[in-house]
């Protein structure tokens, strides 16, 4: 498909657990984006990358929480030692990057992780 | 932190009728938008506003881009049944980061 894809879908893990999200933004989108939405809540920003690197990092809420786009594509946001917490609908998105501000932010449809 | 105040929380409508909701916020933002997110789907973006005092439509969705930069809302005419849904106001923030600060969203419901 042409739009942002993340899987898995669905994730449960046990507390304690480590987990991957991944993210594949529309092709062409240099910007990509991660933001976690709790139940009855927005999203709520956690990192963006422009390329490879993270231009702003600043919604990662502690060293627990990790991402990376090694290529400027594909990216994989890491969390070690899950919380009970850390349960919410994790979003991707991402846009074509060229930074003029509100440049378009296209949505994939979230992973939900659910930690037990 | 950067927080938007959206209101209200939760409407119900008829068919027909007409609905609006804002935001309003204590900083400036530079762009504001506004998203709709279906269940189970990612928030699809509505209308883009980034100029103070722009007046944008799309359809029978009208959003304003408040003068003091602060505040926003949105106006749906003539809901139908498919209106339903949650609506949010987010802003882009002053500073250059390209994030997007969200409201905790409007709860839509359409009574045909």
């Amino acid at each position: 498909g042409a739009g942002v894809s993340q899987t898995p879908s669905n994730k449960v893990t046990e507390k304690g657990k480590y987990v991957e999200l991944r993210c594949d933004p529309i092709s062409g989108h240099t910007a990509l984006y991660w933001y976690r939405q709790s139940l009855g809540q927005g999203p709520e920003f956690l990192i963006y990358f422009q390329g490879t690197g993270a231009a702003d990092d600043s919604g990662l809420p502690n060293d627990r929480f990790f991402a990376v786009r090694p290529e400027g594509s594909v990216s994989t946001l890491k969390i070690q030692r899950t919380e009970r917490g850390d349960s919410a609908v994790y979003l991707c998105a991402s846009s074509t990057g060229r930074g003029r501000g509100g440049d378009e932010q296209f949505f994939g449809p979230g992973t939900r992780l659910t930690v037990l | 932190g950067q927080q938007l105040n959206q209101s209200p929380q939760s409407m119900f409508i008829q068919e027909g009728e007409d609905v609006s909701m804002n935001c309003t916020s204590s900083s400036i933002f530079n762009t504001w938008l506004w998203y709709k997110q279906d269940p189970g789907e990612g928030p699809v973006l509505l209308i883009a506003l980034y100029k103070a005092g722009e007046l944008t439509s799309n359809g029978r969705l009208t959003a304003q881009f408040g003068i003091t930069r602060k505040d926003s809302f949105l106006n749906i005419s003539a809901s139908i049944p498919s209106d339903v849904g949650i609506y949010f106001c987010a802003g882009q923030p002053q500073g250059g980061s390209e994030k997007l600060v969200f409201g905790k969203g409007t709860k839509l419901t359409v009574n045909p």
